[in-house]
């Protein structure tokens, strides 16, 4: 099936400094997803899109839904330690896919 | 506190044997799915279930089987067929086919 290319795969960025990730496919989707995982833990759902050119807040947290429904975007605003932890996209359609994930790591 | 529950949290396994994987909700959720989870990849999905009695294989089903008797309950059974069965496996829950999902804490299987 087709793949969702996500980036960066890892990021080390100081403690309230500013974040992106996209995610990006061959096709389109009828929603895009963004969840975050803590080690060991299974992925909490963070930010649903659900029309193209969608900008949709969640506290720090900001994703779009691109406008070609081909990518998608997730900002983090003023990043603390805690946002530590692997952020996934999913694009949905007739199934779902996700990407294979950021890497987050903020140094106090 | 309506949820997913996976159970156990880790479970080791001997070659050659098989072994089930519990996943229950009490979201009262239509759909539910089983992923798998390898260091540095995206979630694969392993079966799917729309409604009960009801199911469908996913991209990487072989060696596994499920079964849906229950709306609340899907299990996972890894089968002595799945050649590289040991790791991280994930249950999902959705109020229909392929809405935003909610997934439970996880199972870590490994095999010595």
């Amino acid at each position: 099936g087709q793949q969702l290319n996500q980036s960066p795969q890892s990021m080390f960025i100081q403690e309230g400094e500013d974040v992106s990730m996209n995610c990006t496919s061959s096709s389109i989707f009828n929603t895009w997803l963004w969840y975050k995982q803590d080690p060991g833990e299974g992925p909490v759902l963070l930010i649903a899109l659900y029309k193209a050119g969608e900008l949709t807040s969640n506290g720090r947290l900001t994703a779009q839904f691109g406008i070609t429904r081909k990518d998608s975007f997730l900002n983090i605003s003023a990043s603390i330690p805690s946002d530590v932890g692997i952020y996934f996209c999913a694009g949905q359609d007739n199934d779902m896919r996700f990407g294979a994930g950021t890497r987050l790591t903020v140094k106090p | 506190d309506g949820g997913i529950t996976q159970s156990p949290k880790y479970l080791f396994r001997k070659e050659g044997q098989n072994v089930t994987l519990s996943c229950e909700q009490n979201l009262n959720h239509d759909a539910m799915y089983w992923y798998r989870q390898d260091p540095g990849q995206g979630l694969r999905l392993i079966y799917y279930s729309q409604i009960v009695n009801d199911f469908q294989k996913g991209d990487i089903a072989e060696g596994y089987s499920v079964s849906r008797e229950k709306k609340e309950s899907f299990p996972l059974t890894v089968t002595s067929a799945q050649k590289n069965p040991t790791a991280f496996y994930l249950c999902a829950s959705s109020e229909g086919n392929y809405n935003e999902q909610f997934f439970g804490p996880g199972t870590r299987l490994t095999v010595l």
